[in-house]
């Protein structure tokens, strides 16, 4: 069975220029997760989505952060315009469930903006 | 809010024995997890306490002690593979939301020497 699947997995980009991430989560799981990583840190949720329904974004900062996941599957992860302060690891993760225990992330995109 | 602590970092010798302790504080508590991750690589599922007590996978057991908000994750028999960095999670919830957040801790990066 394929994991998550997330695409570009490195990104290098120039502030203030637009970048997205792709995430294809594993088949049948309903909700799926942006996360943000900073080097030594761990994961932070940027946004849940039940389905196609954003059901938690309170950490998304929406001034340049947007996300989509219009079919209920696969998801885009957008930041318009990028600043340096974006450069970080973006994970995305998936579960059967709300109620699940357990999450399966994916690879994650590393981005750098210069 | 929630906050976790955790020691950044640890050294122990292949085929010896490492705990990784947890202290968190946090509102609406449903239980801890552990994940580990690589270097480069996603986070992947340890193991989840929601009640008291040790839980054994392998070679790798996890205990939480809610009254004293308190976890360890134990690593028995350390092979060079198991160098990585483990983070702890709470699970936390709203009253009536009907799902969770994951809060993840900095992480400790353990190093196994021979």
């Amino acid at each position: 069975e394929a994991g998550v699947v997330q695409s570009p997995r490195y990104k290098i980009i120039e502030k203030k220029q637009p970048v997205a991430f792709w995430c294809n989560p594993i088949s049948g799981h309903n909700t799926l997760y942006w996360y943000l990583q900073n080097l030594g840190q761990g994961p932070e949720l940027l946004i849940r989505y039940e389905n196609e329904e954003a059901v938690d974004d309170s950490q998304l900062p929406k001034d340049r952060f947007s996300a989509e996941r219009l079919k209920g599957v696969d998801s885009t992860l957008k930041i318009q315009p990028a600043e340096l302060g974006d450069s970080a690891v973006y994970l995305c993760a998936s579960s059967l469930s709300p109620l699940a225990s357990e999450q399966f992330f994916g690879p994650g995109t590393r981005l750098t903006v210069l | 809010g929630q906050s976790l602590e955790q020691p950044s970092e640890v050294t122990a010798v292949e085929g010896a024995i490492v705990q990784i302790n947890c202290t968190y504080q946090t509102s609406g508590f449903y239980g801890l997890s552990w994940y580990q991750q690589h270097d480069g690589g996603a986070p992947t599922f340890l193991s989840y306490n929601a009640l008291d007590g040790l839980e054994e996978t392998g070679r790798f057991s996890s205990f939480l002690s809610r009254s004293d908000s308190y976890g360890y994750l134990l690593l028995q028999e350390l092979q060079m593979k198991d160098s990585a960095s483990y983070f702890c999670a709470v699970r936390d919830g709203h009253s009536g939301a009907g799902s969770y957040q994951l809060t993840f801790g900095k992480g400790t990066k353990l190093s196994v020497i021979p």
